[in-house]
């Protein structure tokens, strides 16, 4: 149980195009999820807290405008990066966590690679 | 401002004995601490969780303490194994449903 995916595993897109990643908890609810942003060799960074719905709280640093979060439904939050940059190239990381619990389920990651 | 260090970037330990990874935090205070595992390319996989008023917690081969004096905690992998070799995070959370803080993360070489 605990199953957290996410899509599309890896995406390569043009500079200047948008891209959207899911997160879904598929066996159980998450009233809230996370996302983070992991640079080669680095330590996850936290993005945005996404609550489901209600807006997402971001990070320092972060620019809402440029990382759009939707916390539609309890088992789906999605992440769309606006106007790619080949600096947005990253790995991006999910997490659920799961009502109840004190431990995040994390996805398996999307590699975006913006040309 | 909250700081994690884990203390080194890299372990390399022979099989069969017990590693040893640390995490230290200042400017923290944290109602719970966890320990994952991270392989290349994937996403964390938690390990296991343990909250300020513990001061330890095992599962199988694995062993976790927590001093919240010190600001530390330790893991430890017992009768390590090839398998093991990954990195390990350890995060910090405030309380339940607070975000996570991540430290950045030990990679662990266990070799034959």
């Amino acid at each position: 149980g605990a199953v957290v995916s996410q899509h599309p595993s890896w995406v390569i897109c043009k500079s200047g195009t948008s891209v959207k990643i899911e997160c879904r908890s598929l066996d159980f609810q998450a009233t809230t999820m996370f996302w983070y942003r992991q640079f080669p060799k680095q330590s996850l960074m936290l993005m945005a807290t996404s609550n489901e719905g209600s807006k997402a709280t971001y990070e320092q640093g972060v620019e809402k405008d440029k990382f759009l979060i939707n916390h539609a439904s309890l088992t789906l939050s999605t992440l769309t990066v606006t106007s790619a940059h080949p600096e947005d190239s990253s790995f991006y990381i999910c997490s659920a966590l799961r009502s109840g619990y004190n431990e995040q389920f994390f996805g398996p990651g999307t590699r975006l690679t913006v040309l | 401002s909250q700081k994690i260090e884990q203390n080194s970037e890299a372990l390399n330990i022979q099989e069969g004995k017990t590693a040893t990874l640390t995490c230290n935090y200042t400017n923290y205070s944290p109602a719970y601490l966890q320990w994952y595992r991270q392989d290349p390319g994937r996403g964390p996989v938690f390990l296991l969780l343990i909250r300020e008023n513990e001061k330890e917690k095992r599962k199988e081969r694995l062993k976790v303490t927590f001093d919240t004096t010190l600001k530390q905690s330790l893991f430890h992998i017992t009768a390590s194994q090839p398998a093991d070799s990954a990195t390990y995070l350890c995060a910090l959370a405030g309380g339940y449903g607070q975000n996570f803080v991540f430290g950045p993360g030990t990679r662990l070489s266990v070799l034959p």
